[in-house]
């Protein structure tokens, strides 16, 4: 299937160091796209990659793609408190189509 | 301000007394939405609908009804609604376009629980 996988499930680091979350799927994809969830609200768009593009940056994340792997990574520089939350990785093929994976959870303990 | 809307937030009713979950969008996107989220299986999409009038069947359509008939309204119907549909509910919309899979902008949820 396309669903995105993350790995790890849950995280827990201190507030300063950086986490790195993965995301493996299965099929081809035109892109994959990541978001964030703060508990029980709505998902709110972090970055898209596109399947041609290898590293993207935007502000202190940085998203990796390996389509030969078909994986990608989100590394969350210098955390803070506030990105404490779930995070998911969503591969989509041409249909427009989100596979969510079932999340990832980082707590950044102050 | 670019947003979506849903309503009810919070729903609680009993199996089968039918309940309508509106979504509404001010973006003119084509494409709308609808997921359930649930401990450990994240998030599911039910249906989603690439234009007015076409409506597609997601991962779990069963026990649910959609329309489209205004491009800025997508409504999720539960003609007879169960325990197991007791979830919370996301509305989504988005663009689209050739390249597929653009961002997509998420309603509040809404949390429903069938007694």
């Amino acid at each position: 299937s396309q669903q995105g996988e993350e790995d790890p499930q849950a995280l827990s680091i201190q507030e300063g160091e950086n986490a790195t979350m993965n995301c493996s799927y299965k099929t081809s994809i035109n892109n994959l796209q990541w978001y964030r969830q703060n508990s029980g609200r709505g998902l709110v768009h972090l970055i898209l990659i596109r399947s041609n593009e290898r590293e993207k940056h935007s502000g202190r994340l940085r998203v990796t793609l390996d389509t030969s792997k078909k994986s990608s990574s989100l590394l969350i520089t210098a955390s803070r408190a506030a990105d404490t939350a779930s995070y998911f990785c969503a591969p989509t093929g041409g249909n427009n189509r989100l596979a969510f994976g079932k999340g990832n959870q980082v707590v950044v303990i102050p | 301000e670019a947003q979506v809307t849903q309503n009810p937030r919070y729903l609680i009713t009993v199996t089968g007394k039918k309940l309508t979950v509106t979504c509404s969008q001010n973006m003119n996107h084509e494409y709308m939405s609808w997921y359930r989220q649930d401990p450990g299986l994240g998030l599911r999409q039910i249906y989603y609908s690439m234009n007015v009038e076409v409506t597609d069947k997601g991962d779990v359509p069963e026990g649910y009804k959609v329309s489209r008939k205004e491009k800025r309204n997508f409504p999720l119907i539960l003609e007879s609604p169960s325990p197991n549909q007791t979830s919370l509910y996301f509305c989504a919309s988005s663009r689209t376009g050739s390249s597929g899979g653009h961002e997509q902008f998420f309603g509040p949820g809404t949390r429903l629980t069938v007694l």
